[in-house]
């Protein structure tokens, strides 16, 4: 079945900091690929999403890139900071009803 | 705008007890749903409704039965709970269910059963 495979965490980057966090995916499909955000004590909200292959997401200084060759939505940020702290979620979805999320990274970023 | 409410936001049943969760959206979504969320495994589905009227098992439907009371509102009932339903709840609503459709969170109801 599909599933998504985030790396482990907890990152902790000092602020400033060049952040990449690895996501690869699996799935039978042409799936949409998303990363959420959950700040602490809140829900998750959408960061980006790419719909195609090589389309690049976008956000706030956060950016993924759709690759279809290596299976991989990894995300990435040129600077942190500690605002950015939070729990990362990468996420698929191949058209049904049924959004499959990765376990979740978390990100501490010290000041 | 309130988005996505759930109501209780913190609950501590006892083994057996039952209970249900409310949940509403005020954007006007057909498609709403219910996910578990548990450490190292991310979010996993409960049960969804693709339209007022429909529900749908997820990935992880046993223990759990839902309602959906008209267009806005979505509850999740535990009938009798057990200790490995201790998880963080969220509900989530979305305006269609496509390729690229983001899903809208509430702030999730934390639940221990003792």
């Amino acid at each position: 079945g599909d599933s998504v495979t985030q790396m482990e965490g907890p990152v902790t980057l000092s602020e400033e900091a060049f952040l990449t966090i690895n996501c690869t995916y699996t799935a039978t499909g042409y799936p949409s690929l998303f990363w959420y955000v959950q700040y602490p004590g809140e829900g998750l909200q959408l960061l980006l999403k790419a719909t195609k292959a090589d389309d690049k997401g976008s956000n706030k200084g956060f950016e993924a890139t759709y690759r279809k060759e290596t299976t991989s939505f990894h995300l990435e940020k040129g600077s942190v900071q500690v605002s950015d702290s939070a729990v990362y979620f990468c996420a698929l979805n191949t058209g049904g009803f049924k959004t499959i999320f990765g376990a979740g990274t978390r990100l501490f970023v010290k000041a | 705008n309130a988005g996505v409410t759930q109501t209780p936001k913190f609950q501590v049943l006892k083994t057996g007890q039952s209970m249900t969760l409310q949940c509403a959206q005020d954007m006007n979504h057909n498609s709403m749903y219910w996910y578990r969320q548990d450490p190292g495994m991310g979010l996993r589905l409960i049960y969804y409704s693709a339209s007022e009227g429909t529900t749908d098992k997820g990935e992880v439907p046993n223990g759990y039965n839902v309602s959906r009371l008209n267009k806005r509102e979505f509850s999740l009932r535990l009938e009798s709970a057990a200790p490995s339903q201790t998880s963080v709840y969220f509900c989530a609503s979305s305006e269609i269910q496509g390729r690229g459709e983001k899903l809208f969170f509430g702030s999730g109801t934390q639940l221990s059963v003792l």
